[in-house]
């Protein structure tokens, strides 16, 4: 399967832990998106990499998240001292440019106790 | 909030009946796209119209962009029991995607 991948696809946590995830998007595209869903909402856009590059981040990013994504490659969005406010689904999206549809992971959803 | 906004939120319709939903947004676009999501999985790709184009069809969808009235709308013809899930339109701002809430259709067999 040549798809989006994202691991793992469920998380728990207490509360105050740090969480990382993981993207691996479809070979060769530039462009990687990490979004956050809640239930019954559509995604937030979190932020976005050009290849190694990140070059947008969302004001809903605080500063408990951070985003690499080394060498432009796979992507992992870090969370610390979570919250119960951060539970939701976390969805990765790659596309070959900023002009072309996503292509989304199936998503990491994200528990916090 | 730049976000896009579905309307209907919910549609139930009867299998074969074409289904319409709108988006309206507040910013310029670059393209504005429309996904689909099924209950409880990922977001899949049906169809993206450029900010210069004012129609668009692919198979049973047809999309129509007014950039002037910021709003798209989505027809689906001839509508299955495969097509209930929920429709996201993206707006595409800059290189930043903003989606609406989605409009929740359901089609009964």
């Amino acid at each position: 399967d040549t798809g989006v991948s994202q691991d793992p696809r469920h998380k728990i946590t207490k509360r105050g832990q740090n969480v990382t995830f993981r993207c691996d998007p479809i070979s060769e595209h530039n462009r990687l998106y990490w979004y956050r869903q809640t239930l019954g909402q559509g995604p937030e856009f979190l932020t976005y990499f050009q290849n190694e590059a990140q070059l947008e981040k969302s004001r809903l990013l605080s500063d408990r998240f951070s985003a690499e994504r080394p060498k432009g490659s796979f992507s992992t969005l870090e969370i610390q001292r979570t919250e119960q406010g951060d539970s939701a689904m976390y969805l990765c999206a790659s596309s070959p440019t900023g002009a072309d549809e996503q292509f989304f992971g199936p998503g990491t959803r994200l528990t916090v106790l | 909030s730049q976000q896009g906004e579905e309307d209907p939120q919910a549609l139930s319709i009867q299998e074969g009946e074409n289904a319409t939903m709108n988006c309206s947004y507040k910013t310029s676009i670059n393209n504005l796209q429309w996904y689909r999501q099924n209950s409880g999985r990922g977001l899949v790709h049906l169809i993206l119209i450029r900010s210069n184009e004012r129609e668009k069809h692919s198979g049973r969808l047809r999309v129509t962009l007014d950039t002037s009235k910021k709003s798209s709308s989505l027809l689906i013809t001839a509508s299955r029991a495969a097509d209930t899930a929920s429709y996201f339109c993206a707006t595409d701002h800059f290189n930043k995607f903003y989606f609406g809430s989605g409009t929740k259709l359901n089609v009964k067999p």
